[in-house]
């Protein structure tokens, strides 16, 4: 089993819409979640970290379950701009691994107008 | 503020040659380094880490190496390239308290022929 699993999608939306991507995490230890995102041929960058009192920033919402262990992102009133592959992010705890993050593979979002 | 430089941004190789990638970090000290590579629609996999100027943690065996000879200095080297090192390669920063989000530098397109 994947430590970070995601659906790779793609999931393909019409601009204005809501969509919502979910990731499963194994280790129940882990303390720090994040959302990245990637535009294609680009570097990863942090587009939010996750709270487990869930988290809000503008259009994005993020949600923690630890019990299930999974983790929610929301984007409301999509933008082409949205169009990216969003990593779900899970630190690896415990001693020397405390400095690691893990990386799902991506959910790939394509806007269309 | 901080920022992450590599150099370069890209790189055709042919097979059995060597590899130099270096990685900076500007306005920051003593962070925790990574190294990363991503395969073609693939996630990311960590390559390396350093907590420090001359401590190097692998993760996964293989024709690479990596080097911290300054605090603010990554290097990753291989004294010859094979088929399979084709990637993108993307160094990271953190503060080095652990479980906090990694920033990411421009990354290295390598193709090796």
């Amino acid at each position: 089993r994947k430590e970070v699993e995601q659906d790779p999608g793609p999931f393909n939306v019409p601009e204005g819409a809501t969509v919502a991507f979910n990731c499963t995490y194994s280790n129940s230890a882990s303390q720090s979640f994040f959302w990245y995102r990637q535009d294609c041929r680009k570097e990863p960058k942090l587009l939010m970290s996750v709270y487990s009192s869930g988290n809000e920033d503008g259009r994005f919402t993020a949600q923690l379950n630890r019990a299930s262990q999974y983790i929610s992102l929301l984007i409301r009133d999509s933008k082409l701009s949205d169009s990216a592959t969003y990593l779900c992010v899970v630190n690896s705890p415990g001693g020397d691994s405390s400095y690691k993050l893990i990386f799902g593979s991506g959910t790939r979002l394509l806007v269309r107008p | 503020s901080q920022t992450i430089h590599q150099w370069p941004a890209t790189l055709v190789q042919p097979v059995g040659s060597p590899l130099s990638l270096e990685c900076t970090v500007e306005g920051t000290s003593n962070p925790n380094l990574y190294w990363y590579r991503q395969a073609a629609g693939r996630g990311l996999q960590l390559l390396f880490y350093s907590v420090g100027i001359g401590q190097i943690s692998s993760e996964v065996p293989q024709n690479l190496s990596a080097s911290r000879p300054q605090d603010r200095q990554f290097i990753l080297s291989s004294k010859k390239l094979l088929l399979s090192d084709s990637g993108f390669y993307l160094c990271a920063w953190s503060t080095g308290t652990g479980q906090e989000t990694q920033y990411f530098g421009p990354g290295t397109r390598l193709l090796v022929l």
